[in-house]
């Protein structure tokens, strides 16, 4: 399977700015994907996200607030705006070939805290 | 929609003994069903699969059985090693209406001491 590679791996940041995550795949892939992961929850699909389009959002995610960019088929970023403490999370970038199988790969994570 | 619940850890086991996490789901239609597992410093893995009714994932000394009747699909292992400490999620991947995404369990926290 592929390699994902995300960064920043950790960040604290304040309340009100925004930071940019970033996605690499070492090959191409098909789907990719991005989640959130709360303390103590599971894991949560924030939008998929397509090749040259704009992404495609779960309920209760919107685009003002995660934007998300996917030039290619080995590269796509998420950006989460105007934090506050509850934006506190681990953010995971995920690939997938093909549509049909649901077997996902997935980088180490990007661990947010927001004060 | 579809969901998944598995148990609450942590799970602490001695070297050796065997292991039952449990896992029961939600879906509409006949959705895959997957074990990913989480080792410490590393990002989540798939460990195992089952795409059918009655098919049996292994791999790595784990099973996990796809029981429709049921609804589960509980992740065993007959002896487990210190090296299998890591955070267990249970997954499907299914949904309707030509949208399918994978949908995640909890996650359970397994600790082996020797």
């Amino acid at each position: 399977s592929a390699v994902i590679s995300q960064k920043p791996s950790r960040d604290i940041c304040q309340r009100g700015t925004s930071l940019t995550i970033q996605c690499q795949v070492d090959s191409q892939v098909t789907m990719m994907f991005w989640y959130r992961q709360q303390p103590g929850q599971s894991l949560t699909l924030i939008a998929t996200a397509n090749q040259g389009s704009e992404a495609t959002y779960e309920s209760g995610f919107v685009i003002d607030k995660f934007p998300i960019s996917r030039p290619n088929l080995t590269f796509s970023t998420l950006t989460v705006s105007n934090m506050s403490p509850e934006d506190s999370s681990i953010y995971l970038c995920s690939g997938g070939q093909g549509v049909t199988t649901g077997e996902l790969f997935f980088g180490e994570g990007s661990r947010l805290t927001v004060l | 929609g579809n969901s998944v619940t598995q148990m609450e850890g942590p799970v602490t086991l001695s070297e050796e003994a065997f292991l039952t996490i449990n896992c029961t789901y939600t879906a509409t239609g006949y959705p895959s069903l997957f074990w990913y597992v989480q080792y410490p410093g590393e990002g989540l893995q798939l460990l195992l699969k089952a795409t059918k009714a009655d098919d049996k994932g292994s791999n790595k000394g784990f099973e996990a059985t796809y029981r429709k009747e049921t609804t589960s699909f509980h992740l065993e292992k007959g002896s487990v090693q210190v090296s299998d400490s890591a955070v267990y999620f249970c997954a499907l991947f299914g949904g309707s209406g030509g949208y399918q995404k994978v949908t995640f369990g909890i996650g359970t926290k397994l600790q082996v001491i020797p």
